[in-house]
């Protein structure tokens, strides 16, 4: 199964809305609302930022936000901040059984 | 708050195996899985597989099946993950999850371990 696809960068102002796409299949991203997006800084873990293609976990900011629309989900950071300065994953269940993980998006705040 | 704590690193030669512990503490896991993903240095993160301790169900990445033994002993609340023919490039930090589940599926993950560097060098 290949990954999905997402934009190597993307960038922003401070208080600017950004919004990185993942772009997969009817075999995934198309046929199921269990798209997740992660945020990593560096030397980090993992965090969990949205789920089912819309939820935010506890805790997270609501200046995240998820959509999606045929085989494309779509994360948006509104008012963009400095501590926003991450690389971001998207994962899909796939009709596989597994989960796809997207190759990756570096957001710089400019 | 469920934490988990996973094994300390490894080095490895290559063509040996790794096994890799994930202990759940400080909340319920019942309905829950035990994820493993894994990150080569410098490069985007991986699912190797997943397994719902309850009802002992267990998938397996394309790409390590065959590879890959993922197992969870219920009454420890712990993860395994064993990776077997060790090649250089399985150096990686390799980390457990706890899985979100639906049904008989594992989806997101929403608390990480702190991750295990393996190194597999000659």
């Amino acid at each position: 199964q290949s990954a999905l696809t997402q934009p190597a960068s993307v960038s922003g102002s401070p208080g600017q809305s950004i919004t990185i796409s993942c772009t997969g299949t009817s075999g995934d991203v198309g046929d199921y609302n269990y798209v997740s997006w992660y945020q990593q800084h560096p030397g980090r873990v993992p965090k969990l930022m949205i789920y089912d293609v819309t939820k935010r976990p506890s805790g997270v900011s609501y200046r995240f936000s998820g959509s999606k629309s045929g085989n494309t989900a779509s994360l948006t950071i509104s008012g963009l901040q400095a501590e926003d300065e991450a690389d971001y994953y998207c994962t899909s269940y796939a009709s596989t059984g597994s989960l796809i993980f997207g190759g990756g998006t570096k957001v710089t705040v400019l | 708050q469920v934490q988990l704590v996973q094994s300390g690193a490894e080095v490895k030669k290559p063509g040996s195996s790794v096994k890799v512990s994930c202990k759940a503490s400080g909340g319920t896991f019942s309905k829950y899985a035990f994820s493993w993903v894994r990150q080569a240095p410098g490069q985007g993160l991986e699912w190797m597989g997943g397994i719902i301790p309850t009802i002992d169900i267990s998938n397996t990445a394309q790409n390590f099946q065959g590879r890959v033994s993922i197992t969870a002993d219920e009454s420890t609340n712990t993860g395994y993950m064993e990776l077997h023919s060790l090649r250089s490039d399985d150096t990686a930090v390799y980390y457990c999850a706890r899985g979100m589940v639906r049904g008989v599926v594992i989806l997101g993950m929403d608390v990480w371990g702190q991750g295990t560097t393996v190194t597999v060098s000659s």
